[in-house]
């Protein structure tokens, strides 16, 4: 049973707007959740993580925001850029084990 | 900078074949993991390791074998390579610790032909 879900496949952006990334977890066990991007044939580099004593971090363009009592997270890319075109994962893990959880995740197309 | 290398970007194998996947961490990490990434079901956590000589299964360990006799390096086993088992493998490591980032190699593409 996926216990972190990416409901979106894909996501298309005009360069310059906002793109949003979502994801919902079901494990409230959670306490550590992480967003990493992937381009073709390579392997996901980490971008910005959230401990769950916080609702927001920001981190340059990208800012995750979470929201505890809905259990979803969401990844905000302020201004897209084209680089910015790859396939994002979320990932929770809890202190009770090691493991990460990933959803199956988002491509985003930036449109210049 | 935390260094994952995985020992082939390509790898193009027969059916039946037994499959080793190489993977080496340079910063101590407690923590070794395996992944594999398929279209549509993200990645999948196959087998980890959070100690030398121990293992845990993960979500999809049928088929795989893993290795860890010394802290860097975690191997993982396709006994009989079957045509299923094609697919991109990822290897990462994290520290022991809790609340830290997994760093990830830049994967294996394995085809079983």
């Amino acid at each position: 049973d996926q216990q972190v879900k990416q409901n979106s496949p894909s996501l298309s952006v005009q360069e310059g707007r906002i793109s949003i990334l979502n994801c919902d977890y079901t494990n409230s066990m959670f306490d550590y959740f992480l967003w990493y991007k992937k381009y073709p044939a390579e392997g996901p580099t980490f971008l910005i993580s959230i401990s769950s004593i916080k609702d927001k971090n920001e981190d340059g363009r990208f800012t995750v925001f979470l929201n505890k009592s809905a259990k979803h997270l969401s990844l905000h890319i302020v201004p897209s850029q084209p680089g910015d075109s790859a396939v994002y994962f979320c990932a929770a893990s809890s202190n009770t084990g090691n493991q990460f959880y990933f959803g199956t995740g988002t491509s985003l197309t930036v449109i210049p | 900078d935390v260094k994952v290398t995985q020992s082939s970007r390509y790898l193009v194998k027969r059916t039946g074949e037994k499959v080793f996947l190489e993977c080496v961490q340079d910063m101590d990490h407690e923590n070794m993991f395996w992944y594999r990434q398929d279209p549509g079901l993200g990645l999948r956590l196959i087998y980890f390791s959070y100690d030398v000589k121990m293992k845990e299964k993960g979500d999809i360990p049928e088929g795989y074998s893993v290795s860890r006799e010394k802290k860097e390096r975690f191997s993982l086993i396709l006994e009989s390579a079957s045509t299923n088992q094609t697919s991109m493998y990822l290897c990462a490591s994290s520290l022991g610790h809790l609340n830290t980032e997994a760093f990830f190699g830049q994967g294996t593409r394995l085809t079983v032909v």
